[in-house]
Order: C-alpha cells, then structure tokens, then sequence
C-alpha cells in the first residue's frame, strides 16, 4: 500500500492482558515513530527508531511497553498486563530519512480499550 | 509542563472568511515547527512546515508565520473551505532530537 498501515484498527483488552500493535510503514521509510494520543489531546511521542535502532525510548510511559522494529521495516508495539490508564489511540509514523524538520506521515491509529 | 500549547480549543468561521490558528511554545530549541490537519478516525496528515531562519512560509491558500521572539507562531487558511474543517495540530522539533512535540490542537469549523 502507498500508506502506513496499523493494525488492528481496534482492540479491546480486559486489564492484565499483553497486546501486541503492529506498524507497517511506508516502504524505504528509515525513521519510524510511536505516538500515543488520549482523548482530546494531541500525540504523546512514546519512541523512535531508525532503521532497526531505537535511538529514543524516554516516552515510553513503563516497563510495560516494549517496541521492536527488528528487521528495519515492520514494527511492534508491545503492551503488558495492559491498564486502564493505557486506553487511548496508538499512531505510527514513519519518514523518509533523518531529516530535520521532515514531516510525519501516519498510520490511522489503533484505539486500544482496556476494561 | 506542556512546550507546544495551542490555548483555543476550537474556532468556528464563515466559508470564504480567514481561519487563524495560533499555537505557543516555551523550548527555545525548538527550530523546526509543522502543522497536521486531522479528520475523524483518521491520523494526522501533514500540512505545512517552516523552519526557524524564515519568518513566512507560504503554501496555496495557507500561511504559516512564526515568531521567535515571541515563540508564537500561526497558521493562516484563506478563502477558508467547509472541507477545512478538521483538528489543526501544531508540532516543534529541535535539532537532531528526532521526535516532534505536538499541541492538542484546535476544531476548526467552516460554516457554509
């Protein structure tokens, strides 16, 4: 496809249960971003990898999440013992290369509710 | 402590009117600023861009004019269209830190 791509576009987890949110970038993309946007507010950046290096972690919120781009394409966002607190819309960006100032392109999100 | 504020939530104009969007920040490392328009279960697509060594940058009906002294900048829609209407996020990066900090955006309506 021309676009991101995430996947699932929702998940309903009960609290305590691990999910696992997929990222399909724009092929040849280095830089791929995780945000996290709860209602109302604008995307919270989680972290960043370029190519299969994760070069920013810091707004990972716990040790429950975990990202992982292993091969440089495809990405995983990985939630433990998820919480309510972790309830809100999961985007995926991806850029061409590490440009300053190159614009984001994103995914449509995965809405994670957890009950 | 929030570096990108966008301090009005919403904004409602007439069709054909201009449509100003202001957003704030407080990190002077900032030097690269972009707006994101959003429709509804949609993510951010990107808008326009400017950089910190231009003052206006310019792009069909829309304006972006940032002011470093006062760390303001703003985004300008003329003639404004009802198929404007979307979130308007405001967005700053700094040199080499890799990630954008975003506002939390302002609803644009656009009456016909």
């Amino acid at each position: 496809g021309a676009g991101v791509s995430q996947s699932p576009r929702y998940k309903v987890a009960k609290r305590g249960q691990d999910v696992a949110l997929r990222c399909d970038p724009i092929s040849g993309h280095v830089s791929l971003f995780w945000y996290q946007q709860a209602l109302g507010q604008g995307p919270e950046f989680l972290t960043y990898f370029q190519n299969e290096a994760q070069l920013d972690k810091s707004g990972l919120p716990s040790d429950r999440f975990f990202a992982e781009r292993p091969e440089g394409s495809v990405s995983t966002l990985k939630i433990q013992r998820t919480q309510q607190e972790d309830s809100a819309v999961y985007l995926c960006a991806s850029s061409p290369r590490q440009r300053e100032g190159s614009p984001l392109h994103f995914g449509n999100g995965t809405r994670l509710t957890v009950t | 402590d929030q570096q990108v504020k966008q301090n009005s939530p919403s904004l409602s104009v007439q069709e054909g009117r201009i449509s100003i969007l202001n957003c704030d920040y407080t990190n002077s490392m900032f030097d690269y600023f972009l707006w994101y328009k959003k429709y509804p279960a949609e993510g951010p697509t990107f808008l326009i861009s400017i950089s910190s060594i231009k003052d206006k940058n310019e792009d069909g009906r829309f304006t972006v004019f940032l002011n470093k002294s006062a760390k303001h900048l703003s985004l300008h829609i003329v003639p404004s269209q009802p198929g404007d209407s979307a979130v308007y996020f405001c967005a700053a990066s700094a040199t080499n830190a890799g990630k954008s900090t975003f506002g939390d955006g302002t609803t644009l309506t656009v009456k016909p």
